[in-house]
Formats: C-alpha cells, sequence, structure tokens
C-alpha cells in the first residue's frame, strides 16, 4: 500500500523568505509525485510532478521539488515566498499499475505573512 | 478551454435523503476519478472510471455510494441514504489516460452538507 505525509499542516512564513513544504512517500515502486495547490473555492491545479529522469522538477509560480529516493521524500521550494502563495498544497503519489489513482497527504496550508 | 466541471457547487440535504453529484470532465479524456475532501483531511480516492466500465471501485466507503458514467462523457456519482459523515468535498478529475503519467484535472468541487 502507498502513503503520503506531509508534515505541519499549517506552515506561515514571510513575504519574500524561503518556503518549504514537506512530503515524504511510501511506495513498493518507482514512484510518480505530484504536487497540487487548491486556492480557496477553487480545484486543485498541477504544480508540479516527477515521473523518470532528472530529480529535480521545476513547476509553476517558481516553485520546484526535488525527489530523493534514499529518503522517500519529494519536498516543495520556493525561495522566495509570495502573498498569492498562499493556499493549500497537497503532496500525491500516483498508482501501481493501471489505473492512476492517487493518493493524497493531509495537505499544508501556507500562510505568508506581510 | 473548458475545464471540469462539476454541479452542484453546494448541496445541502437532510439525514436520509439520497443525492447525485455531477461530473463534465474535459472532453476527450477517457478517464475520470471521484475523490472526496473531508474537512481537514487530505483527498480520498473513491472511483475511477476508464470510458465507461469502473474497473476500480475500492475506495467507495459504503454500498449506499455508487457511481456511473455515459460513455467518455458525464459521471454521476449517487449517495443514498445520506448520513453525517458524507459531508465532504467532492472532487472530480479527469485524464487522457490512465497510465501513471496522465495529469489529473479537477473540477472545482461539490460542497455537500448532510445536516
Amino acid at each position: 500500500a502507498q502513503s503520503v505525509t506531509q508534515l505541519g499542516s499549517h506552515v506561515s512564513v514571510s513575504e519574500g523568505a524561503l518556503v518549504l513544504l514537506r512530503c515524504n512517500y511510501s511506495s513498493s515502486v518507482p514512484p510518480y509525485l505530484f504536487w497540487y495547490v487548491q486556492y480557496p473555492n477553487q480545484g486543485l491545479q498541477l504544480l508540479l510532478k516527477y515521473t523518470t529522469g532528472a530529480t529535480l522538477v521545476k513547476g509553476i509560480n517558481g516553485f520546484e521539488a526535488e525527489f530523493k529516493k534514499s529518503e522517500t521524500s519529494f519536498h516543495l521550494t520556493k525561495p522566495s515566498a509570495h502573498m498569492s502563495d498562499a493556499a493549500e498544497y497537497f503532496c500525491a503519489v500516483s498508482g501501481v499499475g493501471a489505473g492512476n489513482m492517487l493518493t493524497f497527504g493531509g495537505g499544508t496550508r501556507l500562510m505568508v505573512k506581510p | 478551454g473548458a475545464g471540469v466541471s462539476q454541479s452542484p457547487s453546494n448541496k445541502v440535504t437532510e439525514k436520509g435523503k439520497d443525492v447525485e453529484l455531477r461530473c463534465d470532465p474535459i472532453s476527450g479524456h477517457t478517464a475520470l476519478y471521484w475523490y472526496r475532501q473531508r474537512l481537514g483531511q487530505g483527498l480520498e480516492f473513491l472511483i475511477y472510471f476508464q470510458g465507461n466500465s469502473a474497473p476500480d471501485k475500492s475506495g467507495l466507503p459504503s454500498d449506499r455510494f455508487s457511481a456511473e458514467r455515459t460513455g467518455e462523457s458525464v459521471s454521476t456519482l449517487t449517495i443514498q441514504r445520506t448520513q453525517q459523515e458524507d459531508s465532504a468535498v467532492y472532487l472530480c478529475a479527469s485524464s487522457l489516460g490512465s497510465r501513471s503519467y496522465n495529469e489529473q484535472f479537477f473540477g472545482p468541487g461539490t460542497r455537500l452538507t448532510v445536516l
């Protein structure tokens, strides 16, 4: 069975500060990993994904994540937070075999202080 | 372009009533997924369709939940005899295929409140 753990249900940073949202996963096979963002009253939007190849993945809005197999981690970072980054972020791992159902972490709400 | 749409956006119902939630996927997307998001929690997988067949119903929480899909188009999630614990946001997603690398595009969700 697959699982995803996001450390910290709430993270608060100052505008301009580094954003680090943590994600650890368990999977019996090489995983495909995703970060989604959910703005208030909106659906989930894909930020970035890791499938194969380069372990440092760049996404939209200046976010990036690094797949570290030895640490079973896929932490999301952004060098400088912007007020518009305030949202809920979900890490997910894809299913094994056909189907591609996603297993999500519990989410991290990012708050950005002026 | 048109994204995934869901209706209604909000539904308030009384315990014991049946509800139907609708999802219109992106045109051409063969795979369709239903997830549930309870307050303060992550998303739980419910069911997925490839075309109009549902190979995996393992996430449906009870036999009160059912879903169907017409061709590669609209899907309906039905909850019979609703209970308060069914209160959640129900999210639908679609993708070009059901392989692990296919991106899922999510709709805005239906917020269900069972009184």
